[in-house]
């Protein structure tokens, strides 16, 4: 499947931790990586590879793949940390090899 | 340190053509994937196509097969996403993005974007 659901919004309160998903069929065989996008700013990669982290990128942020669900884990949330989140996989196996997810506005 | 700067924004007229560019700096450009991404007004990403500079190896979504044409020119390190006859629905962000060497993968560095505006 090339669709990847995200919700469209998740609320949380500083400090506490956010969980953003990332639906798609049998997702857990596939590679997912994450990005953050705040306003009027380009999208900045997060996770690659289910779980690392590019050099510069807190340890709040971590990453988790399993079955048909990916997730993106914000612990101790800052107020800085709203933006929209997006998951992507790439499957060079398929027509649709790049997908975005729809993205999740994370509220702080 | 890697850089994409893209080209300024555009305004343009519909049936009009546009070429915008992506000038990459701080890595081997010809050995990693550079790609497009679209972003409407107000809605999310959407990934367009990517190609390998080293042998111009290009790969669209089906999408945009047929809607654009994504080239490069390795002597300016240089990608360029381009159109021949633009519409309205063609308004809006339009970021590029470095990916992987032996598979695109995921986008690790990002152009700030540039803006294209179709109106009549």
């Amino acid at each position: 499947s090339h669709v990847l659901t995200q919700p469209s919004s998740v609320s949380v309160a500083p400090g506490k931790t956010a969980r953003i998903t990332c639906g798609g069929d049998n997702i857990g065989s596939k590679s997912v990586h994450w990005y953050r996008q705040k306003p009027g700013q380009a999208p900045v990669l997060l996770i690659y590879y289910n779980k690392d982290r590019p050099s510069g990128i807190p340890e709040r942020f971590s990453g988790y793949n399993s079955g048909n669900t990916a997730t993106l884990t914000i612990s101790r949330v800052e107020a800085g940390d709203e933006a929209d989140y997006y998951c992507q996989v790439w499957d060079g196996n398929s027509d649709h090899f790049w997908v975005f997810g729809g993205g999740t506005k994370l509220t702080v | 340190e890697v850089q994409l700067v893209q080209s300024g924004a555009e305004v343009k007229e519909p049936g009009e053509s546009l070429k915008i560019a992506c000038k990459g700096s701080g890595y081997d450009f010809s050995g990693y994937w550079i790609g497009w991404v679209r972003q409407m007004p107000g809605k999310g990403l959407e990934f367009m196509g990517v190609i390998y500079p080293g042998d111009s190896d290009t790969r669209y979504s089906p999408s945009f097969q047929g809607q654009v044409s994504i080239s490069v020119d390795t002597s300016t390190r240089t990608a360029y996403l381009q159109w021949s006859s633009l519409k309205a629905s063609d308004s809006a962000m339009y970021y590029c993005g470095s990916g992987g060497s032996a598979a695109p993968g995921y986008f690790d560095n990002w152009g700030r974007g540039t803006q294209v505006t179709v109106s009549s």
